[in-house]
Formats: C-alpha cells, structure tokens, sequence
C-alpha cells in the first residue's frame, strides 16, 4: 500500500523557469515531510524537509509547501539549474521516524 | 560522499541462492537502515538497528534478515532468492534512531536474480 505518491514521473523543465513537483500522502499520521535528490548511482540526498506545524519551508532555491488538509505537498525550485537534472523523491515519516517513499519523479532541465 | 560504505555494488545470482550484502555506516552513526527500491517502485524501508538492537520493522519477507554488529556495521541476508527480489538494496545510517533529515544512504546495492 503507497502511502506516499508521486504521480508525475518524470518532468522536463527549461533553464531559468519554475520547476514544481507534486506529491500526495494518506497516512494522517505523517508529521515531517522531506525531499530527497538522487543522481545516477548514488544515493538519495536530502534536499529539504519541512515539519506538519509549518506549511512552507525554504531554503535558497528550493521551497516546500505543505498543504495537510489536502495531504498535498509540492516543492519548487527556482531558478531551475541543469545540475538539478536528478531523480527527486518525496517522503514522510510520522512519530516511529520510519520513511515512507514515493517513486519518484525524474527532473530534466533543458539547456 | 555520503560516508555510507556498502558492498557489493553489483551482484548476480540465481534463484534459490542466499547472497548478503554489507553496509558500513558513517564514522559515529549508531542506527542503520535498509531499504529496497525495486523498479518503478520508491524505496521500501525493510528495518532499523540502533546500537546493534533491532529498532524498527517494515515490510521484509521473512526469507530477509538483518543484524548489526559490535562494531556497528550491518549485514542483509537474503535467502531462497526470487526474480522478484531482483532490486536496488540501499543502507542509510544516522547518529541517533530520530530525526530523519539526517540520514545519509549510500550508494546501494543492485542485486539481480537470473
């Protein structure tokens, strides 16, 4: 069962412009939210993370909005840089700290 | 770098074989964790040690088991192997069993079932 979704896998996005990915959760219970970047054999690294008290976080380019009457949460990134061509990955965890993943979403961003 | 070490990179086996795949954790990093990210799939949180005690369970198939050490690097053990066991194995470690920003995941393990 996918309590965490990410609907849109892949996006391509142009240099400079706005990039937005989107995700939805339905365990009520999740209370800290996080984004996780992956290059090509690495592992994931978190990017940005933002608690169920707030509903924005930021932190230079990238911003995480929280919306938890929706159970929605997105994360923009401007301006978008080719070095955020990546595969980013939406998770959240409730009080057992344990991580629940969505597939992931594969960003390119054209020259 | 993340400081996370896990060995093999790759592997190739067939079913019905056992395989274990190593992790060692970042230098202080008391808690570790599997995950598996099979195709198409996020990762799938299997289980959590914390200073060598088991701390949390997800979904791990029974023919999976985990244990860390004294020396707190941990081993997955995987046995009777199936095509479908065929994934990305990756461990994380942390400084303490909490705060989930900062876990730090290696490189991962790409195990294939032929």
């Amino acid at each position: 069962d996918q309590q965490v979704k990410q609907n849109s896998p892949s996006l391509s996005v142009q240099e400079g412009r706005i990039s937005i990915l989107n995700c939805d959760y339905t365990n009520s219970m999740f209370d800290y939210f996080l984004w996780y970047k992956k290059y090509p054999a690495e592992g994931p690294t978190f990017l940005i993370s933002i608690s169920s008290i707030k509903d924005k976080n930021e932190d230079g380019r990238f911003t995480v909005f929280l919306n938890k009457s929706a159970k929605h949460l997105s994360l923009h990134i401007v301006p978008s840089q080719p070095g955020d061509s990546a595969v980013y990955f939406c998770a959240a965890s409730g009080s057992d700290y344990k991580l629940s993943f969505g597939a992931g979403t594969t960003v390119t961003v054209r020259a | 770098d993340s400081g996370v070490t896990q060995t093999p990179k790759h592997l190739i086996t067939a079913t019905g074989q056992r395989v274990t795949l190593r992790c060692s954790p970042r230098s202080g990093d008391l808690s570790v964790y599997w995950y598996q990210q099979s195709l198409d799939q996020g990762l799938q949180f299997l289980i959590q040690y914390y200073n060598g005690e088991e701390r949390a369970k997800g979904n791990i198939l029974e023919r999976f088991s985990a244990q860390q050490f004294p020396d707190l690097h941990s081993e997955l053990n995987l046995s009777s192997l199936e095509l479908g066991d065929s994934a990305l194995y990756f461990c994380a470690s942390s400084p303490i069993a909490a705060a989930p920003d900062t876990i730090y995941f290696g490189e991962g393990s790409w195990l294939t079932v032929v």
